[in-house]
Formats: C-alpha cells, sequence, structure tokens
C-alpha cells in the first residue's frame, strides 16, 4: 500500500523558516517525481513544487520562487520542503503527492497533509 | 498561467440524483485533465485523469468527458459518501493550476 505521511509542520513567524518532510512506502521512491501542493483554510489547492525521480530537474510555483526549496533523499525514501522567508500567505496545509509515472502531471497519491501556521 | 474555473461553486442534490460539474480551461488543453474529490478534513483523491480514464479503484459511478476546454465530470447515481469537493486540474502546462472546486452537498 502506497503511504505517504508528512511531518515537521507547526507555527512560525512571518520571517522564519521551517522544513516539512514526507516518508514514502509501499512503492519505488526512487523512480517517481514527487510534489508538493499546499491549500489555504478555507481555499482550494495550490501547486507548490516538483521535483523529478532523480532530483535532476526542480520546478517552483512563482509565488515561492527564491524562498521555498525542494529537495529528496531516495536512500531514505524522504521528500523536503525547506521553507524561508515566510510569510502569512504562506499558511496552509501542506500535501506531498506522488507523480503518476506515465502520462502528464497527474497526482495518483496524497499524504494526509500538515499544518503550516506563519502568524505572530 | 492556464486558468481553469468550475461551475457549479456548490451544489446540492438528492440520493440517486444525476450530477454534473463543469470546468472550463482559458485555453485548449487538449485532454489534460484530471478530477479530484476531496472528501471534508482528507486529502485529495485522483478520480479520473486524461479527462475520462477511470483511476483504479474508483467507482464506476464516475465518468469524465471533454476535450480542448470544455470538461465534465458526471456522478451517474449520488451516493451519501459523495459528498466532498471536487476540483479539476489542468495538467497541459507547467505550473499546473487547479479549479476553484465544487462543493457537492447531499
Amino acid at each position: 500500500e502506497v503511504q505517504l505521511v508528512e511531518s515537521g509542520g507547526g507555527l512560525v513567524k512571518p520571517g522564519g523558516s521551517l522544513r516539512v518532510s514526507c516518508a514514502a512506502s509501499g512503492f519505488t521512491f526512487s523512480t517517481y517525481d514527487m510534489n508538493w501542493v499546499r491549500q489555504a483554510p478555507g481555499k482550494g489547492l495550490e501547486w507548490v513544487s516538483s521535483i523529478s525521480s532523480s532530483g535532476s530537474y526542480i520546478y517552483y510555483a512563482d509565488s515561492v520562487k527564491g524562498r521555498f526549496t525542494i529537495s529528496r533523499d531516495n536512500a531514505k525514501n524522504s521528500l523536503f520542503l525547506q521553507m524561508n522567508s515566510l510569510r502569512a500567505e504562506d499558511t496552509a496545509v501542506y500535501f506531498c503527492a506522488r507523480r503518476r509515472v506515465v502520462g502528464a502531471t497527474t497526482f495518483d497519491s496524497w499524504g494526509q497533509g500538515i499544518l503550516v501556521t506563519v502568524s505572530s | 498561467d492556464i486558468q481553469m474555473t468550475q461551475s457549479p461553486s456548490s451544489l446540492s442534490a438528492s440520493v440517486g440524483d444525476r450530477v454534473t460539474i463543469s470546468c472550463r480551461a482559458s485555453r485548449t488543453i487538449s485532454n489534460y485533465l484530471n478530477w479530484y474529490q476531496q472528501r471534508p478534513g482528507k486529502a485529495p483523491n485522483l478520480l479520473i485523469y486524461a479527462a475520462s480514464s477511470l483511476q483504479s479503484g474508483v467507482s464506476s459511478r464516475f465518468s469524465g468527458s471533454g476535450s480542448g476546454t470544455d470538461f465534465t465530470l458526471t456522478i451517474s447515481s449520488l451516493q451519501p459518501e459523495d459528498l466532498a469537493t471536487y476540483y479539476c486540474q489542468q495538467s497541459f502546462s507547467t505550473p499546473v493550476t487547479f479549479g476553484q472546486g465544487t462543493k457537492v452537498e447531499i
């Protein structure tokens, strides 16, 4: 069974930093591109960042470019999102999501999400 | 960025009803359109990919259609467990973008 479990969320002050993680199991992590998608309270879904299976190709939404860094450790089946210079508008539940191995960007498995709150 | 617009924003229907949700892209996206279901307090779940392909394990009550700019998600016979918000997502170009969601109440 595919499992994605996020951790590391919490309350952080504006301008602060936080690192969220996603532990993967039940599939060959190193063969899948991975993503972060967020959802502000009561709002819709917003794609944040993606990383290819090898880590060679990385993309960011304009809203987080230059502040967030996605990375992965295939030996530890883990995905990370380092978030710096956090703003109130970054407050959201952050989901890690697996991309289908074939075809266009389709998220076929999701973690339960982790809440990040940016507030003074 | 490609903007995705869903209609209606919310709807109320009865068990057994046929429900249709629309999604329109701001420019043509061929069939690069996915549908997700998000139950309250849960993560999204993939229902339909490539506009009309049913994801493994998803009930055949769900179907998708459309191409170009206009797409439809249909629930053939609404069930209580279908209470959720439904999102379309285009995978034609980066950044991938989602519709604003359609909340289905029963």
